[in-house]
């Protein structure tokens, strides 16, 4: 069964760059039909889509991040990250990590890491 | 991009209970391309229904969707205690994906 867990510092400083890395277990992040992708979660708001990545390295990313977003993959460690920089309180979220299956006529999340809380403050 | 707007916010319902969930789109959202997640407190969304109607592996058939174009809907035929949950909709058919605000189906 795939399973998938966020790692990453829980705090981190306003301007300074968050850094998760996600860990796939029961498969393999190497799979020639599936994405990899970070959501996030703000407290008492909606979901929001933040990036995806193949496991060739190739990425897409939502634009409201602008360029603030670098998604990477290390196919031999079976994981892939995110780093945000210049971030803000505005950051501060729920941070998963799911599995994108996408396709012609596919593109949703499943299935989804358990989230890790990132709070930015001073 | 899509914003999906789901409502009511909050729906009070009853163990046994028919509920309805809506999910409106503000352009046409392609193909039917629609997912509905079930997020419980503390936990992470789980796929329940994607394709607007088709259901996720191991997902009770209480739960069914339906719709196309701007406006979906989420059943969930007899309510069970586990059902009472915040309910997600997230459209694929156009990058960004988008996800509505949710709706919190709680015990009356």
């Amino acid at each position: 069964q795939l399973q998938l867990q966020e790692s990453g510092p829980g705090l981190v400083k306003p301007s300074e760059t968050l850094s998760l890395t996600c860990t796939v277990s029961g498969g393999s992040i190497s799979s020639s039909r599936y994405y990899w992708g970070w959501i996030r979660q703000s407290p008492g708001k909606g979901l929001e889509w933040i990036g995806n990545i193949y496991n060739n390295g190739g990425t897409f990313n939502n634009p409201s991040l602008k360029s603030r977003v670098t998604i990477s993959v290390d196919t031999s460690k079976n994981q892939f990250s995110l780093n945000l920089t210049s971030v803000t309180a505005a950051d501060t979220a729920v941070y998963y990590c799911a599995r994108h299956v996408l396709g012609p006529t596919e593109g949703w999340f499943d299935p989804w890491g358990q989230g890790t809380l990132v709070t930015v403050s001073s | 991009e899509i914003v999906l707007t789901q409502s009511p916010g909050t729906l009070s319902s009853s163990p046994g209970e028919r509920a309805t969930l809506s999910c409106r789109a503000n352009q046409s959202v392609s193909s039917k391309y629609l997912a509905w997640y079930q997020q419980k407190p503390g936990q992470a969304p789980r796929l329940l229904i994607y394709g607007a109607s088709s259901r996720a592996t191991g997902i009770p058939d209480r739960f069914s969707g339906s719709g196309s174009g701007t406006d979906f809907t989420l059943t969930i035929s007899r309510l069970e205690p586990e059902d009472f949950a915040v309910y997600h909709c997230q459209q694929y058919g156009t990058s960004p994906y988008t996800f509505g605000q949710g709706t919190k189906l709680e015990i009356k």
